[in-house]
């Protein structure tokens, strides 16, 4: 149980285009999901905590009319990054929050061309 | 800013040895999480500590939680290929993460 799924797992973008990232609880439901970013040889940083039917909230830095985050159901909150640009390739990872445990995703790695 | 500092960066021994690898808070947290992560994969929950001078044992794995909760680490006996990884310890405020930069463990067979 409780596992956490992400589509598409690689992503590979022109810049300037936008590039949107699902993550889906496949077995539970989940109020709130978490995203993370993590480059290369780093650790994971948070970068906003999305809830089921409201506005996310952001993490310091993280600007949040460029990921843009809905968390429309409480299996499913999306992160659609806007007008990409080289800087943004990294590795995306989401988790969804049951039980006071976070349950990670896979990952989606994006490219940004 | 509660910051988490993990010691050593990186790891390589050989296999059948024992390792441990250290996470240091500036600060306590309800609670403190160690995950292993492999490259292209999201990190995967070892254990959760909760109280100061806590031991977990997971396997060849053990865990320990300091007396003030600022601290821990783990130590993974006779180690094995399948241990390599990155480790990472994460504490918990109010259910939000704050991770160490890791500690990379390779095991060479």
């Amino acid at each position: 149980g409780a596992v956490v799924s992400q589509h598409p797992s690689r992503v590979i973008c022109k810049s300037g285009t936008s590039v949107k990232i699902e993550c889906r609880s496949l077995d539970f439901q989940a109020t709130t999901m978490f995203w993370y970013r993590q480059f290369p040889k780093q650790s994971l940083m948070l970068m906003a905590t999305s809830n089921e039917g409201s506005k996310a909230t952001y993490e310091q830095g993280v600007e949040k009319d460029k990921f843009l985050i809905n968390h429309a159901s409480l299996t499913l909150s999306t992160l659609t990054v806007t007008s990409a640009h080289p800087e943004d390739s990294s590795f995306y990872i989401c988790s969804a929050f049951s039980q006071e445990t976070q349950y990670f995703g896979p990952g989606t790695r994006l490219l940004v061309l | 800013t509660q910051l988490l500092e993990q010691s050593p960066q990186f790891l390589s021994i050989q296999e059948g040895e024992n390792l441990t690898v250290y996470c240091n808070s500036s600060s306590v947290f309800s609670s403190l999480q160690w995950y292993r992560q492999e490259p292209g994969e999201g990190p995967v929950l070892l254990v959760t500590v909760v109280t100061g001078g806590e031991v977990k044992k997971l396997k060849r794995l053990t865990f320990q939680f300091g007396d003030a909760r600022k601290d821990s680490s783990l130590h993974i006996t006779a180690a094995q290929t399948g241990d390599t990884g990155l480790y990472l310890c994460a504490g918990d405020d109010d259910y939000k993460l704050s991770f160490g930069a890791g500690t990379t463990v390779t095991v060479r067979a």
